[in-house]
């Protein structure tokens, strides 16, 4: 069975600080990447995805990912934070299977973003 | 707003019984899947149907089902509720029903048990 281990639950960064949050899978076959965010009260909204193709993706409001095949990671990073980013960031893998779509959820980390 | 609703958004109700919460994917979507969100299991994948059909099962308790109806719209029903129940429950909806189509969530539905 597939999982997805994020290590680090909780991050505290000053503003314009740079972020990289760390996600590791456990999956031997062909795997699509995500990362999703739940800013407080609200639903989980996509940042960003790999599905194939260039390792570094670009995601929305400056957000990044780097696929790292052979260390099975899909690291998430952004340069320069602001206070808005305060939310809880979740890694999340499918695996191509026979049937299905289930995605797979790492534990979540709880980013403050102190102004 | 990502264009999949869910009702009610709070439900607050007693151990032993049975509730059903409801979920309407965006337009054009087949595919509904549901999750729970717990501070003990963090985000757990339940189950996904696809235009009607069952299509992938996870640590969906006996206790729990759902259903996808011929307008797509799905429902989930969870009976003899426990006091572990209480959780966030996600429905997420997609085109199709494969690993390459993007899974968009709705707001979230809160169940407290007491």
């Amino acid at each position: 069975a597939q999982s997805v281990s994020q290590h680090n639950h909780h991050v505290i960064l000053s503003e314009a600080a740079s972020l990289e949050l760390g996600c590791n899978y456990s999956y031997g076959g062909t795997v699509n990447l995500f990362w999703y965010v739940q800013y407080p009260g609200q639903h989980l909204q996509l940042l960003l995805k790999y599905f194939s193709g260039d390792p570094l993706v670009k995601g929305i409001k400056g957000f990044e990912a780097e696929f790292i095949k052979s260390k099975f990671s899909f690291n998430l990073r952004k340069p320069s934070v602001q206070w808005s980013d305060t939310a809880e960031y979740f890694c999340a893998v499918n695996a191509h299977r026979n049937a299905g779509n289930m995605l797979t959820f790492g534990g979540g980390t709880r980013l403050m973003v102190k102004p | 707003d990502s264009g999949v609703t869910q009702t009610p958004k709070h439900l607050i109700t007693a151990t032993g019984q049975r509730v059903t919460l409801r979920c309407s994917p965006r337009s054009g979507d087949l595919s509904v899947y549901w999750y729970q969100q717990s501070l003990d299991q963090g985000l757990q994948f339940l189950i996904q149907y696809y235009n009607g059909e069952e299509r992938a099962k996870g640590n969906i308790l006996e206790r729990f089902s759902a259903q996808q109806f011929p307008d797509l719209h799905s429902e989930l029903n969870l009976s003899s509720l426990e006091l572990g129940d209480s959780a966030l429950y996600f429905c997420a909806s997609s085109v199709g029903d494969r690993e390459r189509y993007e899974q968009y969530f709705g707001p979230g539905t809160r169940l407290t048990v007491t």
